[in-house]
């Protein structure tokens, strides 16, 4: 079975453009989550999307915005970038065990902004 | 505050040595999850164990353990005897339904390198 896949691999951009970021799951999988990671530091939640809905946002500014289709793949859109946004933006395709999700990572998207 | 805290930067170790990377969580919910992950240099955070707040028994998988103490909000992992390919970033990470089951808040993570 595949595996999570995200598409760019790697991005650079300029400061105030505009970048959208990929994400298919794993078949069967009904939720994807996305995370910023800062070098040296761990993953931060930006969203979780489950059946097309959005089910939790992390403490990000409004620049940021996601929607998952009915395919269940998902897009990850940042306006007006700046600096502070480059990272390592990693999808994570999930199933719902017990009351939580089991979260599978993709390989991540390298956005460099300059 | 860090809702997981992973105090150990980095450990160095030999080939064959044990290591244990130490985690301690922080909530106030009564059932929550805990899950480890690893993160070669590939950056891929790979899956390697979930755990919820009911279940203290200790899990052994291979050369992976792990020691789960509720009265000490520690959630530890063990390699035993060390591989090269054991040398990865490992992060610790907590589900809550305070927040939202699925938000995983990570710790910063424990750098583990094996030298042969």
């Amino acid at each position: 079975d595949a595996g999570v896949t995200q598409s760019p691999t790697h991005l650079i951009k300029t400061r105030g453009q505009h970048v959208t970021l990929r994400c298919s799951p794993i078949s069967g999988h009904k939720s994807v989550s996305w995370y910023q990671q800062v070098l040296g530091q761990g993953p931060q939640f930006i969203f979780q999307y489950y059946e097309k809905e959005e089910r939790g946002r992390g403490n990000f500014p409004d620049r940021f915005s996601a929607r998952q289709f009915p395919n269940y793949s998902s897009e990850l859109n940042v306006n007006a970038l700046l600096l502070g946004d480059s990272a390592l933006y990693l999808c994570a395709s999930s199933f719902r065990v017990d009351m939580t999700y089991e979260q599978y990572f993709g390989p991540g998207t390298r956005l460099t902004v300059t | 505050a860090q809702k997981v805290t992973q105090a150990q930067t980095e450990i160095s170790v030999v080939e064959k040595e044990d290591v244990t990377l130490d985690c301690v969580y922080e909530t106030r919910d009564t059932t929550y999850y805990l899950f480890w992950y690893k993160q070669p240099p590939s950056g891929e955070l790979v899956f390697l164990i979930r755990r919820n707040s009911f279940d203290e028994q200790n899990e052994i998988s291979g050369r992976y353990s792990w020691n789960f103490q509720k009265s000490t909000s520690s959630f530890n992992f063990t390699i035993t005897a060390s591989q090269v390919v054991d040398s990865a970033v490992y992060f610790c990470a907590l589900s809550e339904p305070t927040d939202s089951w699925g938000k995983l808040q990570f710790g910063a993570g424990t750098q583990v390198v094996v030298t042969p």
